[in-house]
């Protein structure tokens, strides 16, 4: 399988901005992705990365370095409804059909 | 982004019988789905990759006599779990890609409850 390390657990406040790292060790990179997943619910596609650089969208912006293997996704204006779990996942040229490598996931609390 | 439904959504059933699971892509066509198991506080784990008009891929590890996968059209793929028992009991996702980028969209998942 893939090395995709993610923190566990990450809280912050409403209206606070926060940053969830992703770090990742694949051979024949090809396109790295987050979503988010509420309790008890299917995960949500939120970004999608294949070149250096950052990729903004609203209020979630999502940033790739290839050469370090190295993403981050960026939550502006936390609020409430933010509280999830977000998983980074990776794409190989080698995948099987492009199948998706997983990290754990970060569970993020935003406190009020 | 696309729409991928998944049915039933929860479902109890006795140990010893089967369970079929649906993942229909609404607004597109999938030649590829996938199919997840997630258990408490956990990450997604790959069942296999479901194939339109061939065999499924199978993850090391997962038995496919036990779970059947039939994808026998563009737009639907099915999981039997077969001869279930209490620890097949988990959270079931499929998800199918979508456009030349391939992203994957979800399903609302199947929460399997076998007695």
């Amino acid at each position: 399988g893939q090395n995709i390390d993610q923190p566990t657990e990450m809280t912050a406040t409403e209206g606070a901005i926060v940053q969830i790292n992703c770090t990742y060790q694949t051979s024949g990179f090809n396109g790295l992705f987050w979503y988010q997943q509420h309790a008890g619910e299917a995960p949500t596609f939120l970004s999608y990365n294949v070149l250096d650089g950052l990729e903004e969208k609203g209020r979630f912006s999502s940033f790739l370095s290839r050469s370090k293997g190295y993403s981050y996704l960026l939550l502006k204006e936390l609020q409430m409804k933010d509280s999830a779990s977000y998983l980074c996942a990776v794409r190989n040229r080698g995948s099987t059909l492009g199948r998706l490598y997983f990290g754990r996931g970060t569970q993020l609390t935003v406190w009020p | 982004g696309a729409v991928v439904s998944q049915h039933p959504s929860w479902v109890i059933c006795k140990s010893g019988t089967s369970v079929k699971i649906e993942c229909r892509s609404l607004d597109f066509q999938a030649t590829t789905m996938f199919w997840y198991r997630q258990f408490p506080k956990q990450s997604l784990m790959l069942m296999a990759t479901s194939n339109e008009g061939s065999k499924a891929t199978y993850e090391q590890g997962v038995e496919k006599d036990k779970f059947l996968i039939n994808h026998a059209s563009l737009t639907l793929s099915t999981l039997t779990v077969t001869s279930a028992h209490p620890e097949d009991s988990s959270f079931y996702i499929c998800s199918a890609q979508q456009g030349w980028k391939n992203i994957q969209y979800f399903g609302a998942g199947t929460r399997l409850s076998v007695l």
